[in-house]
């Protein structure tokens, strides 16, 4: 079946460390996006991609880098310059006309340690 | 500019009692309007959409939203709250058919009591 895979599930990181969060999808879509989401604070847009090779910034984009070197793969980078990065990230994925809107990878649980 | 308020961040409801779930938005133009539900620690499922068809929109699970322009709303309605219905829902508004700027509400969690 086509869907959105997000790995790891959970993923601690020291203080000072950058990590990368896995964003996969086999569904054919153009744009890919990276959600932040905090409780109490619904998501927040950080990166987004809508074709191969080109992204850009969303609400909350310092501290963050992402790369799209392949349409299947929307990897973000969350960098030591980025002070509160716990939280929990959800990948989605989206092909303009399509009638269901978002699809939704189900999220990695980042926590500094 | 395109926002999402949702009245009431916490709701609960017995068991076979109606669910009301309030989403209010504004929009510079016809809006494309979405509701999600997302379960602990998983991500988001699209339970309906608003395209600019029918203002009464059938989802999954028994869910439905009516949008009413004069009051900038898409409520979220369900006869009979089950048990499983029991998470946290979102209201979305785009401007856009291409989905780039899609904007999330803060979410309402839905308690179903026995």
């Amino acid at each position: 079946d086509g869907g959105i895979t997000q790995s790891p599930k959970y993923l601690f990181r020291k203080e000072g460390q950058n990590v990368t969060l896995s964003c996969e999808q086999n569904l054919n879509h153009d744009a890919m996006y990276w959600y932040r989401q905090d409780p109490g604070q619904g998501l927040r847009l950080i990166y987004y991609s809508q074709i191969v090779n080109d992204f850009q910034k969303g609400d909350i984009a310092e501290g963050y880098s992402v790369s799209r070197e392949k349409k299947e793969s929307f990897p973000l980078t969350v960098t030591s310059a980025q002070k509160n990065p716990t939280a929990f990230y959800l990948c989605a994925s989206s092909t303009p006309g399509q009638t269901y809107g978002y699809t939704f990878g189900s999220g990695t649980r980042l926590t500094v340690v | 500019a395109q926002s999402v308020t949702q009245l009431g961040s916490h709701v609960s409801v017995s068991e076979g009692a109606l669910v009301l779930l309030r989403c209010n938005y504004s929009s510079s133009v016809p809006p494309y309007l979405f509701w999600y539900v997302q379960y602990p620690n998983q991500g988001l499922q699209l339970l309906l959409k608003y395209t600019s068809a029918a203002t009464l929109v059938k989802g999954i699970n028994g869910f439905e939203a009516e949008f009413k322009k004069s009051e900038t709303s898409f409520h979220l309605t369900k006869p009979s709250a089950h048990m499983s219905d029991a998470a946290e829902y979102f209201c979305a508004v785009s401007e856009s058919a291409s989905y780039d700027k899609v904007i999330f509400g803060p979410g309402t969690s839905l308690s179903v009591i026995p």
